[in-house]
Order: structure tokens, then C-alpha cells, then sequence
């Protein structure tokens, strides 16, 4: 089954660390840029990290430069999200997504998952 | 940065309506809008890529337009299961934006 699965939430003190991941199944995980994208209560999508196939390439919005690093490591099929100094306005569900066209970093989102639920709160 | 302006933010229809969605760009973004379903605890779902491209395994009654700054979504006639928030996201340069979403309730 193509899917791809969030894990690693929780609740966390404000100015703590968090690594969310993310495993990938069911289709050649190494072929795709993969994506974070979180939504805070009540407000809509926001996109925070994006890495090429290889790995070799990260993007962040200002929001989060700094702060957020996406990594992946092809041999788990799995996809990274470390968070420092988390703060309140981190609060948010955290899903990662797929880029749909194989070796592109640009494109549509054809794959999500339901997120994981971030909590900063002290 | 770009900023996508969606609009209306909630819309009340009935099964069966024909309603469409916008989006507009502070730029000439040509083609690259993509649009999204979200219902609440699910994974977002892709409808429309690239304006005006229909996903693969989506409903023929979805369907998107547009070029330039001025782009829509529209459900030719309204299903039970297509009630759900939807999301326009442009990906033209970063850093990707989505616009702030419709919520699609029942009247």
C-alpha cells in the first residue's frame, strides 16, 4: 500500500527539541522530494520544509529558517523533521508530503499523511 | 512573496449546486496552482494540478481554470462526501503558499 505515516509528537516544554518522522511504503521513496507541511488550530496550511530525492537540497520558508531541519534517510524510507527551540506557536499538526513527479522538487503534494500533533506548552 | 488571496473563506451550498472557488496571485504565477481537499483527521487529498489537470482517480465533476493571477475551482454538481475545506497552493517560486481555504458546508 502507497503510504506514508507520521510519528513522534507529543508534548513539549517551549525552547526544547523535537525530531518528527516520517516512513514512507509501497512506492522508491529515493526517487521523490518529500515535503513538511503543518496546520495550526483553527488556521490553514502552512508548508515548512522540502528536500530533494538525494537529500542534497533543503528549502524553508523564512518562518522557520534556522530553527527547522528536514533530512531523510533512503535506506529507512524514511523522512526527518527536527524542530529546535520549539514555541508555542510551533503548536500545530505536522504532516509530510510527496512531491508527485519523480526527481522534481517542484510539483503538486499526490501523497499525504494524517500529520502528527505537536504540543508546546509548558 | 507571493500571496494567494482565496476567496469566499465559507460557502453554504446544497447537494447538487454547481459552486466554484478563487484564487487569486499578487504575481503572474502562469500555470503552477494546485488544489486540494481536506476533511478534518484525514490526509489532504490533490484535485487539480498544474491549473487545470485532473488527479488521477478524482471525480470528473472537479475541474480548475486559470493562467496568469486569476484562478478557480469549481464542482459541477455538489455530493454528500465533497463537503470539506479546500486549498489552493502555488508553487512558482519559494516559498510555496497555500491561500487560506474554503470551508464547504451544507445549507
Amino acid at each position: 500500500q502507497v503510504q506514508v505515516v507520521e510519528s513522534g509528537g507529543g508534548v513539549v516544554q517551549p525552547g526544547r527539541s523535537l525530531r518528527l518522522s516520517c516512513a514512507a511504503s509501497g512506492f522508491s521513496f529515493s526517487l521523490y522530494a518529500m515535503n513538511w507541511v503543518r496546520q495550526a488550530p483553527g488556521k490553514g496550511l502552512e508548508w515548512v520544509a522540502l528536500i530533494s530525492n538525494d537529500g542534497k537540497n533543503e528549502f524553508y520558508p523564512d518562518s522557520v529558517k534556522g530553527r527547522f531541519i528536514i533530512s531523510r534517510d533512503n535506506s529507512k524510507n524514511t523522512l526527518y523533521l527536527q524542530i529546535n527551540s520549539l514555541r508555542a506557536e510551533d503548536t500545530a499538526v505536522y504532516s509530510c508530503a510527496r512531491v508527485f513527479r519523480p526527481q522534481q522538487v517542484d510539483g503538486a503534494f499526490d501523497l499525504w499523511g494524517r500529520g502528527t500533533v505537536v504540543t508546546v506548552s509548558s | 512573496d507571493i500571496e494567494m488571496t482565496q476567496s469566499p473563506s465559507s460557502l453554504s451550498a446544497s447537494l447538487g449546486d454547481r459552486v466554484t472557488i478563487t484564487c487569486q496571485a499578487s504575481q503572474d504565477i502562469t500555470k503552477f496552482v494546485n488544489w486540494y481537499q481536506h476533511k478534518s483527521g484525514e490526509a489532504p487529498k490533490l484535485l487539480i494540478y498544474d491549473a487545470s489537470n485532473l488527479q488521477s482517480g478524482v471525480p470528473s465533476r472537479f475541474s480548475g481554470s486559470g493562467s496568469g493571477t486569476h484562478f478557480t475551482l469549481t464542482i459541477s454538481s455538489l455530493q454528500p462526501e465533497d463537503f470539506a475545506t479546500y486549498y489552493c497552493q502555488r508553487y512558482d517560486s519559494l516559498p510555496i503558499t497555500f491561500g487560506q481555504g474554503t470551508r464547504l458546508e451544507i445549507k
